[in-house]
């Protein structure tokens, strides 16, 4: 089935360690998303990338590094996990037309103690 | 600072009546909205979206009415289903001031409720 995949789907972690959370379209999109789900807060942008081989901070970028060596891949690491970075994790992809339409992929929850 | 505001955290409603979910932003070069409709445990999806060249866009029993002079938007849904028992996004996008690098803004959700 076409879309975007995530993994895991679940982690917890401890304070302190390194985690890289996985994104996969096979959509071909050119742009590609992370956003952060929480509560009261709603969907906040953590980077981005137009198109393999750039990457662009978004709103709430500390903490977090992006790379885009493909078209397909976009992987979002923490280097060294923050308590406050317990979130749900939404990867997107959208092609470069007039809409805004994201597909995003089912989420990644990571909690991190 | 959020440009995108939904000021109803959550909304209930009755089967068959209808739902009215309410967006306001303050970004006046916002020229795209979209609303999102996420399920517990999915990723959001595409639920409808309007340009501002337009005040009313429909499909099917949802239909999105945007004011721009009240930098209001709001999303309708009629008749009102337990499958639409979700939590809504309205998202907004500016084209022209970051034409190829457009990104997305959210607003903070609203969990809509439907009682049969």
């Amino acid at each position: 089935i076409a879309g975007i995949t995530q993994a895991p789907t679940s982690q917890i972690l401890a304070a302190g360690r390194r985690m890289t959370l996985r994104c996969t379209q096979d959509m071909r999109h050119n742009a590609m998303y992370w956003y952060r789900q929480d509560l009261g807060l709603g969907l906040r942008l953590i980077h981005y990338s137009n198109t393999a081989g750039t990457t662009g901070k978004g709103e709430v970028p500390d903490g977090y590094s992006v790379s885009r060596a493909n078209t397909d891949d976009f992987p979002l690491t923490l280097a060294s996990a923050v308590p406050s970075q317990t979130s749900v994790y939404f990867c997107a992809s959208r092609e470069h037309t007039n809409t805004g339409e994201l597909f995003f992929g089912e989420g990644s929850r990571l909690t991190v103690l | 600072d959020q440009q995108v505001k939904q000021n109803s955290p959550s909304l209930s409603v009755q089967e068959g009546r209808i739902s009215i979910l309410n967006c306001d932003y303050t970004n006046s070069m916002f020229d795209y909205f979209l609303w999102y409709k996420k399920y517990p445990a999915e990723g959001p999806t595409f639920l409808i979206s309007i340009s501002s060249i337009k005040d009313k866009n429909e499909d099917g029993r949802f239909t999105v009415f945007l004011n721009k002079s009240a930098k209001h938007l709001s999303l309708h849904i009629v008749p009102s289903q337990p499958g639409d028992s979700a939590v809504y996004f309205c998202a907004a996008i500016s084209h022209f001031s970051n034409f190829g690098n457009e990104k997305l803004t959210f607003g903070t959700g609203t969990r809509l409720t439907i009682i049969p």
